[in-house]
């Protein structure tokens, strides 16, 4: 099993540009989830879906948009990238809510000039 | 709101020194917590969980963790820390209802000197 991974690792985007952050889990897992990873600040919640067909807003999602292409994949979309959203994102899967333990993927490390 | 503080931001020891990393959370509710571990260049692993029972779990690679209800803590500790355990380690809290409401902490990046 690969677990959960990641596309692309790096990415650098003018501001105004727009891009798609992919991935996947092979766990056969429900709950899909995307972070973002700041220095001094933790992992902050994005979007997650709890179920194939569901997506949910979390602490912050300004500047995104989700899909829940299928149950293996949860893709995250920045329509126009700004410098705030320079950051690392995370995917993170669960087998479902009651499980409460997350796998993460590896990140992806993007940049915004 | 709910929330996740890590205090101890940047913890540097040398090899065998004793390691307790505080977490303190504020929620009213029943809770879950997780102690999660990210090594340099890595993605972001389970250390520990707890979820009820013994207050006291184990975690992988000889980490421990303690939950007192009293004082919204959930601090982990290990007796005596590797070089290899540099890395960053994050506290979670998920109320007892709904995972999707995980919180982490800021982080603590612990560097070992050898």
């Amino acid at each position: 099993n690969a677990g959960v991974t990641q596309t692309p690792k790096f990415q650098v985007l003018k501001t105004g540009q727009s891009m798609t952050l992919q991935c996947a889990q092979d766990m056969n897992h429900n709950s899909m989830y995307w972070y973002r990873q700041d220095p001094g600040m933790g992992l902050r919640l994005i979007y997650y879906s709890a179920s194939e067909g569901t997506t949910d807003k979390g602490e912050v999602p300004n500047g995104y948009n989700v899909s829940r292409l299928n149950k293996r994949e949860f893709s995250l979309r920045l329509e126009s990238a700004a410098p705030s959203q320079t950051s690392v994102y995370f995917c993170a899967s669960m087998l479902s809510e009651g499980s409460q333990e997350q796998y993460f993927g590896p990140g992806t490390r993007l940049t915004v000039l | 709101a709910q929330s996740v503080s890590q205090h101890n931001h940047h913890v540097i020891l040398s090899e065998a020194a004793s390691l307790e990393l505080g977490c303190n959370y504020s929620y009213g509710g029943t809770v879950n917590l997780f102690w999660y571990v990210q090594y340099p260049g890595q993605h972001l692993q389970l250390l520990l969980k707890y979820f009820s029972g013994d207050p006291l779990v184990k975690g992988i690679k000889g980490f421990e963790a303690e939950f007192i209800k009293s004082k919204f803590s959930f601090n982990l500790r290990k007796p005596s820390v590797q070089w290899s355990d540099t890395a960053e380690y994050f506290c979670a809290v998920t109320p007892y209802s709904s995972a999707s409401k995980i919180i982490f902490g800021s982080g603590t990046r612990l560097s070992i000197r050898p």
